[in-house]
């Protein structure tokens, strides 16, 4: 099983500063998916990565997959309180799409207004 | 994407009784599966459910303990049996959609006394 390492566990910072958080492996991930979950509700799927040294954008979310795809990193520019939540990091560990998830431990994140 | 409901979203059991959850999906599915998320935690797989075959357990989860029925391509059911305090968590569904996609149900909180 890929375990997949997520940090830090827990940030809280002020509205308006940047972050970033980070999603490791010792083993290539074929794809590598960011989700955020907000409480009383599911993940929300934000991002997946695919191509080594791939960079997405999402608003001010901006998502990095490392060239030897065994690392990616989430970066929240300009921090809203609405930013808050887990930040979980997932991939199919068998690198099909057609099985389940595997989960990193995930990123508390609150954004104090 | 997916629309996925599920029932109960929560509820508070005795030790000892059991409690089946039911997904409801607004589109068919060909792959659904349970999670489970214990309390400030990350999401861990129980199960994939396939339309007319036996589920598929992950290490640590058996049949007797979480039997889950796939009569459709629309509806699962996740049985927790003979409950403990342990299994008190959020249970959650997903399916898998086009590409590597998965879309999650809310979650159905448990708490067993």
């Amino acid at each position: 099983t890929q375990l997949l390492e997520q940090s830090p566990q827990f940030l809280s910072i002020q509205e308006g500063e940047n972050l970033t958080v980070y999603c490791n492996s010792s083993s290539v991930f074929s794809s590598l998916q960011w989700y955020r979950q907000e409480p009383g509700e599911g993940p929300v799927l934000l991002v997946t990565v695919v191509t080594g040294g791939e960079v997405k954008k999402l608003k001010r979310l901006t998502f990095q997959f490392g060239d030897a795809r065994k690392d990616s990193s989430l970066h929240i520019t300009a921090a809203q309180p609405g930013d808050t939540g887990l930040y979980l990091c997932a991939t199919h560990p068998s690198g099909g799409g057609a099985d389940g998830l595997t989960f990193g431990k995930g990123t508390h994140l609150i954004i104090q207004p | 994407s997916a629309v996925i409901s599920q029932k109960p979203s929560r509820d508070i059991c005795q030790r000892g009784t059991s409690l089946t959850i039911q997904c409801q999906v607004d589109s068919q599915v060909t792959m659904m599966f349970w999670y489970r998320q214990q309390p400030g935690q990350s999401l861990t797989l129980i199960a994939t459910a396939n339309q007319g075959s036996e589920a598929t357990y992950e290490s640590g989860f058996v049949i007797d303990k979480f039997p889950i029925s796939r009569p459709n391509l629309t509806f699962s059911t996740l049985t927790v049996s003979n409950m403990s305090p342990e299994d008190s968590s959020i249970y959650l569904c997903s399916v898998d959609a086009v590409g590597e996609t998965q879309y999650f149900g809310p979650g159905t909180r448990l708490l067993v006394l």
